[in-house]
């Protein structure tokens, strides 16, 4: 079965400095693997996607990720943080096969971000 | 921004009454989710759609239901609340042919039974 893993659940960085949020995943095939972004209120908003290609993926906001297929990993990360960075973000996981396409995502982290 | 809507934003209401969460998006997207979202943050799947009559169940039992008439639009409906049902309720929609695609989601509507 497909699953995602977050494995903190809020991490601190201090303002300038590089910033990871750690995401693991388990899938049979080729995952297809997705960063959001929650904002307080607010509805998940797309950041970035590893489909195929280069591993390390660029999206909004500065943030870029990076696959590692023998971990099984996709970290987020950004050289230097923002104190609006400061949000929830959520892993996502799509391995779609015929007839069944679940999109998992991970519990979430809270990134603060300090001043 | 998306294209996709939810309304009420918010809800407030008493336990037994009948209520309707909307979402309706506008780009033509088949594949439509709700998601149930508890104050640890977590998102649960409770309902999907591949398209017009299309619904199944997710993978957090839900006493909601739902309904695809239209692709545009996908309410979720609880016939009587409870204090259980009181979460955060996210629409999602994505195109059916886009397996790389991402989802887009709507802003979200806050239910709380009192």
């Amino acid at each position: 079965a497909q699953s995602v893993a977050q494995p903190e659940d809020q991490v601190n960085v201090a303002e300038g400095n590089p910033l990871t949020v750690k995401c693991t995943y388990s899938v049979s095939g080729n995952p297809y693997l997705f960063w959001y972004v929650q904002y307080p209120n607010r509805g998940l908003q797309f950041l970035l996607k590893y489909i195929t290609g280069d591993n390390l993926v660029k999206g909004s906001y500065g943030f870029e990720a990076e696959f590692n297929k023998s971990q099984t990993s996709f970290h987020l990360k950004k050289p230097s943080a923002l104190v609006s960075d400061s949000a929830l973000y959520f892993c996502a996981v799509r391995a779609p096969r015929e007839g069944d396409d679940k999109i998992i995502f991970g519990k979430g982290t809270r990134l603060h971000i300090l001043p | 921004e998306a294209d996709i809507y939810q309304t009420p934003r918010y809800l407030v209401i008493g336990t037994g009454k009948k209520i309707t969460l909307e979402c309706s998006q506008t780009m033509g997207h088949d594949k439509m989710y709700w998601y149930q979202q508890d104050p640890g943050m977590e998102l649960h799947l409770i309902h999907y759609s591949y398209g017009v009559n299309s619904t199944e169940k997710g993978d957090l039992s839900s006493e909601s239901t739902v309904s695809r008439i239209r692709t545009e639009h996908f309410p979720l409906t609880l016939e009587s609340a409870r204090p259980s049902h009181t979460s955060q309720y996210l629409c999602a929609s994505t195109p059916a042919l886009a397996a790389t695609g991402e989802l887009f989601f709507g802003e979200g509507s806050r239910l709380t039974v009192l």
